[in-house]
């Protein structure tokens, strides 16, 4: 495709549930990252992959959350046990290599833990 | 955590005005990139201004950079109500993550 794309939209799950989301890079960025967004703040880190491999995980809240890129092209963020602070807009972005480059953001997931 | 601050939080003008943002930080960086988000989700990127250069032009937007007061300023010229967002700014430090601000909410009354 074109741009990032994330899925699903909105995702909304029972405290304690277990939770995927989805993003699918700009084909051939080898960059990728997952961001947070919680209401009226900027985007936090969570988590960047180079290839296959995360090479920096140290945004990652707790051991809660996990993000995989088994092929070094979609990533999937899960999120166990979810919790009601887990509530948020969950980013995804790519670039074509880490340096010095653009970041591509898709539109995001909103999840809302009831 | 937040490492940029955008200044002012929010900004109200009319439609034809130009609106002016800008964005402090607090270490050196390879570049800033600013971005805009409408209804709090997917992020546009705008405009990426590397370290070494002091000024950059997009169409109506003009980004500008002074790494010895590590700001920099967002300019868009005749607004529209279509400009109407968040604007953020985003710091690569060289490391593995772009820092983020807490973002200008911009409003272009038509």
């Amino acid at each position: 495709g074109a741009g990032v794309s994330q899925t699903p939209s909105n995702k909304v799950t029972e405290k304690g549930k277990y939770v995927e989301l989805r993003c699918d890079p700009i084909s051939g960025h080898t960059a990728l990252y997952w961001y947070r967004q919680s209401l009226g703040q900027g985007p936090e880190f969570l988590i960047y992959f180079q290839g296959t491999g995360a090479a920096d995980d140290s945004g990652l809240p707790n051991d809660r959350f996990f993000a995989v890129r088994p092929e070094g092209s979609v990533s999937t963020l899960k999120i166990q046990r979810t919790e009601r602070g887990d509530s948020a807009v969950y980013l995804c972005a790519s670039s074509p290599s880490r340096a010095n480059t653009e970041a591509f953001f898709g539109q995001g997931t909103r999840l809302t833990v009831v | 955590s937040q490492q940029g601050e955008e200044d002012p939080q929010a900004l109200s003008i009319q439609e034809g005005e130009n609106a002016t943002m800008n964005c402090s930080y607090k270490t050196s960086i390879n570049n800033l990139q600013w971005y805009r988000q409408n209804s709090g989700r997917g992020l546009v990127h705008l405009i990426l201004i590397r370290s070494n250069e002091r000024e950059k032009h997009s169409g109506r937007l003009r980004v500008t950079l002074d790494t010895s007061k590590k700001s920099s300023s967002l300019l868009i010229t005749a607004s529209r109500a279509a400009d109407t967002a968040s604007y953020f700014c985003a710091t690569d430090e060289g490391g593995n993550q772009f820092y983020f601000g807490t973002g200008t909410s911009l409003t272009v009354i038509p």
